[in-house]
């Protein structure tokens, strides 16, 4: 069965400090991935999605950057936080298109996410 | 408008009732329909898919009107543990992103 890991949990971090998130996807092969942020009592926004290794788009013009230097693993970057980067950040895969053989492959499963704090 | 509408609530209803809530999607175009499930301070989970012909699964029934671009979420004997918050979300064929609304909120009180 597929997983997928997150980390850290949880993160304080200064203003103007690097970030780097992590994503790992197990169990599964070429998975398109995600990044969302959640702002406390907001929706999901997609920030970045890839379909392959060093593939990535952009949904949304900030601070953030994504890399995927593997074809499991998903980083979530900046190179200096603001205050309006605190949130809830949620790594996801879902199957490549034209493989899903049905609708739950067509979805997205979510990692336990990393809660970030910016001060 | 946007692409998918949800009532933010929250719906307060009490133990053992029914409860329903909808969600309208603005792209006719969409294909695929899901509901997840949120608790609080964790990641959304996959509830169910909505198929044309609505599905059930236990005490959850979904449905959709691909006519009136809506799709509803039915909780029978509602528990205090289905208080969360359900996230309706669209897919349309070609692309892989799903569009998500904001999400209503549940509380199911003793």
């Amino acid at each position: 069965s597929q997983t997928i890991h997150q980390w850290p949990a949880t993160l304080v971090q200064p203003v103007g400090s690097p970030l780097s998130l992590e994503c790992t996807v197990e169990g599964t092969s070429n998975p398109n991935l995600y990044w969302y942020r959640q702002a406390a009592g907001r929706g999901l926004q997609l920030l970045f999605y890839s379909v392959g290794i060093g593939q990535i788009s952009s949904e949304v013009p900030q601070n953030l950057s994504a890399s995927r230097p593997q074809d499991r693993q998903f980083i979530l970057s900046s190179k200096k936080l603001l205050l309006s980067d605190s949130g809830f950040y949620l790594c996801a895969w879902s199957s490549a298109v034209g493989l899903a053989t049905n609708t739950y492959q067509e979805t997205q499963y979510f990692g336990p996410g990393t809660r970030l704090l910016v001060l | 408008r946007k692409e998918v509408e949800q009532d933010p609530g929250p719906f307060n209803v009490p133990e053992g009732a029914t409860v329903a809530f909808n969600c309208t999607y603005s792209n006719s175009a969409s294909q695929s329909f899901f509901w997840y499930r949120q608790d609080c301070r964790k990641e959304p989970k996959l509830l169910m898919s909505v198929y044309s012909s609505g599905n059930e699964d236990g005490r959850f029934t979904a449905q959709l009107n691909r006519a009136s671009q809506y799709i509803s979420l039915l909780i029978r004997d509602s528990k205090l543990s289905d208080s969360a918050t359900y996230l309706c979300v669209v897919k349309s064929r070609s692309n892989y992103q799903l569009i998500w609304g904001a999400g209503t909120k549940l509380i199911i009180k003793p």
